[in-house]
């Protein structure tokens, strides 16, 4: 199956920062989303980016599908940014997700 | 978007026992979900269930320890059978909305389950 890589697995931050989160994969995909799990275990969609640029407030993401690689920018980060970063994706033929192992993100006051 | 509410929210139980967890959608959806986070670990798919047809199952997981019902486009249950403490997670249910370009996933907000 399509194989995710996440990078870096912990980023600590302090309040204000800015941040990049990758995620690679190894084969042509449908479907990249981006999530933020909450404390509560709650699973946030970000982004919805199989190809191109999409952002949302201080969240932004890019998707490069022929470098087969997405980033998810954070600005001006809160505290209330803290969780695990999830990407995941869908290979072309298939319609399953594969997650990545996440990046947990702290950010500090 | 969608509404999704799983049934319960968390749960503690004693080995050898069964737990049924709920999925509820506010809309219909043809493909449904069910996921594992076991602890500190990423999400793991366990079998996609659709309407009016067996649950497709991962490997690794079986029918006889995960049996999932589907009855109509809206509800699936998930039974974690003769649980151990291995069992302890997150369980997820995600549905798929859009066509066949736009297919994106949202998912409820999990049961997490403890087993003494």
């Amino acid at each position: 199956g399509i194989q995710v890589e996440q990078s870096p697995p912990d980023l600590i931050l302090q309040e204000g920062a800015n941040s990049t989160l990758r995620c690679n994969f190894s084969d042509s995909v449908n479907n990249l989303q981006w999530f933020h799990q909450n404390p509560w275990g709650q699973l946030i969609n970000l982004f919805y980016i199989p190809s191109g640029t999409k952002q949302n407030g201080r969240l932004s993401a890019t998707t490069v599908a022929t470098e087969r690689y997405s980033l998810l920018y954070i600005s001006s980060s809160q505290t209330t940014d803290s969780g695990v970063y999830f990407c995941a994706v869908a290979s072309s033929n298939d319609y399953k997700l594969s997650f990545g192992a996440g990046t947990t993100v702290t950010v500090r006051a | 978007s969608a509404v999704i509410s799983q049934k319960p929210s968390r749960d503690i139980c004693q080995r050898g026992t069964s737990l049924t967890i709920q999925c509820q959608v506010d809309s219909q959806v043809t493909m449904m979900f069910w996921y594992r986070q076991q602890p500190g670990q990423s999400l793991t798919l366990i079998a996609t269930a659709n309407q009016g047809s067996e649950a497709t199952y991962e490997s690794g997981f079986v029918i006889d320890k995960f049996p999932i019902s589907r009855p109509n486009l809206t509800f699936s249950t998930l039974t974690v059978s003769n649980m151990s403490p291995e069992d302890s997670s997150i369980y997820l249910c995600s549905v798929e909305l859009g066509d066949s370009v736009y297919n994106e996933q949202f998912f409820g907000p999990g049961t997490r389950l403890t087993v003494l």
